[in-house]
C-alpha cells in the first residue's frame, strides 16, 4: 500500500521570521496532496489541497510537488510563534482513501 | 455552516465494554472515513464510508466496525474494546471520493482502562 514518510522526521525549531520546508514522499504515484495543520489536541485544519502536481499558494504556504521524485514539499515564509503546531500531509493514489505521515512538529520561537 | 460533529468528545471505559463513537456531517458527503492517530504514527485509516450502507475496510480494522444508515452519520463501534484501541479517534467526510479536500471532526479521546 501507499507509504508516507513526511520531514523532518519529527520536529523542527525556528526563529520567528524563517522559512520552513517541510517534505513528505510517498512509495506510489501521486493522484492529490493535502497538507494539513494541528495544535495539540486539536482538529486537523486543510491548509492546502492539490491536484496532481500543481503548485498551490495561500499566504504564506506554498506546497509544491516533483513527480519525478514522488516528492511534496510545504514552504512557510516567514514563520511566526502562531505557526507552531504538528503539520501532516496526505497522499491519495488510484482513487483510494488518503493515507497520512506521521507529521513534523513546528515550534518557532521569539 | 459546513461541520463535521463527532461524539462524544471524551470517553473512558474498561477493558471488555462496548464502546460507541459517532459522527456527524451537514454538508451531505457521500465519503467518510475513521482515522485513529497514535503519537509518532500519524493518522491511521479503520473504515470507510462511500454511502449509506457501503463500507470498506482501511489499513486497521481488526477490532472495529461501523454503521452508516444515514449519509450524514457514520459510527465507529468497537465490540469488547482492548487497551491498545486507546487512541484518538477522528471522523472525516469528503464531497466525493478521495480527491477533494478532506473535513475533520475535533476527534474523540478514548481511554480504555
Amino acid at each position: 500500500g501507499q507509504q508516507v514518510q513526511q520531514s523532518p522526521p519529527a520536529s523542527l525549531v525556528l526563529q520567528e521570521g524563517e522559512n520552513a520546508e517541510l517534505q513528505c514522499t510517498y512509495s506510489t504515484t501521486l493522484n492529490s496532496m493535502q497538507w494539513f495543520y494541528q495544535r495539540p489536541g486539536g482538529r486537523l485544519v486543510s491548509l492546502l489541497y492539490s491536484p496532481s502536481w500543481a503548485e498551490q499558494r495561500g499566504g504564506r504556504l506554498t506546497s509544491s510537488a516533483a513527480s519525478n521524485e514522488s516528492r511534496s514539499s510545504l514552504h512557510i515564509s516567514s514563520s511566526q510563534i502562531t505557526d507552531s503546531g504538528t503539520y501532516l500531509c496526505a497522499t491519495s493514489y488510484n482513487n483510494n482513501a488518503p493515507r497520512f505521515g506521521a507529521g513534523t512538529k513546528l515550534s518557532v520561537k521569539p | 455552516d459546513m461541520k463535521v460533529t463527532q461524539m462524544p468528545r471524551y470517553l473512558i471505559k474498561r477493558m471488555g465494554e462496548n464502546v460507541l463513537l459517532e459522527c456527524g456531517q451537514d454538508m451531505s458527503h457521500e465519503t467518510m472515513y475513521w482515522y485513529r492517530q497514535d503519537p509518532g504514527l500519524g493518522l491511521q485509516l479503520i473504515y470507510i464510508s462511500y454511502d449509506v450502507d457501503s463500507n470498506s475496510e482501511g489499513d486497521i480494522p481488526k477490532g472495529y466496525r461501523v454503521s452508516r444508515k444515514k449519509r450524514e452519520h457514520f459510527s465507529l463501534i468497537l465490540d469488547s474494546a482492548k487497551t491498545n484501541q486507546t487512541s484518538v479517534y477522528f471522523c472525516a467526510s469528503t464531497p466525493g471520493g478521495a480527491h477533494n479536500t478532506l473535513y475533520f471532526g475535533a476527534g474523540t479521546r478514548l481511554s480504555v482502562l
